[in-house]
């Protein structure tokens, strides 16, 4: 079955350290990628979203992923994370071929000042 | 303003009753989604539909139920059979998948039965 998984459930970073939350899924055909992330006390936000074209796809907030196809991989990566990064991470695909939007079990990641 | 709107913010209930939360959108989408969220599980998909007047099951459709009558709307009951009920319950809405679209989400409701 189609599946995400995210590597981490938690990570702990200090201000200006840099990120990388791992993400891989499970389905031979084409997909589309997106991050999530859901601050403290408010709803979902989308981060950025892979489609096609350019693999290293740049969000909001400084955030940027990579598509490696070959891995099945789609990490999230901040050069200098602050502490109001301070948050949970999804990642989520949508398969083609299949109706709905998969996600991972999320990364709490928590920067400290 | 476009977008998604999920009623109420929390809700309380008894043990044994039924319950509805709201999930209502503007976005003229034509899919929408039901997810449940657990700390740790991330999340996962109740029910969905594609279009008015057809649902599918998702993942842990045991103890909801839902309809879709109408474009706009597409709400979720939680029923007695749930047996773990109390979560956060988050509505999306997204032009069908299998082309490039995304999901909008709602703000969410918290559900906690005691």
């Amino acid at each position: 079955a189609q599946s995400v998984s995210q590597h981490n459930h938690h990570v702990i970073l200090s201000e200006a350290a840099s990120l990388e939350l791992g993400c891989n899924y499970s389905y031979g055909g084409t997909v589309n990628l997106f991050w999530y992330v859901q601050y403290p006390g408010q709803h979902l936000q989308l981060l950025l979203k892979y489609f096609s074209g350019d693999p290293l796809v740049k969000g909001i907030k400084g955030f940027e992923a990579e598509f490696i196809k070959s891995k099945f991989s789609f990490n999230l990566r901040k050069p200098s994370v602050q502490w109001s990064d301070t948050a949970e991470y999804f990642c989520a695909a949508s398969f083609w071929g299949y109706s709905t939007l998969t996600f991972g079990k999320g990364t709490m990641l928590l920067v400290s000042p | 303003d476009g977008g998604i709107t999920q009623s109420p913010k929390y809700l309380f209930r008894k043990e044994g009753q039924n319950v509805t939360l709201s999930c209502e959108q503007n976005l003229n989408h034509d899919a929408m989604y039901w997810y449940r969220q657990d700390p740790g599980q991330g999340l996962r998909l109740i029910y969905y539909s594609q279009i008015v007047n057809d649902f599918q099951k998702g993942d842990i459709a045991e103890g909801y139920s839902v309809s879709r009558e109408k474009k706009e709307s597409f709400p979720l009951t939680v029923t007695s059979a749930q047996k773990n009920p109390t979560a956060f319950y988050l509505c999306a809405s997204s032009i069908p998948t299998g082309r490039d679209t995304e999901a909008f989400f709602g703000q969410g409701t918290r559900l906690t039965v005691v």
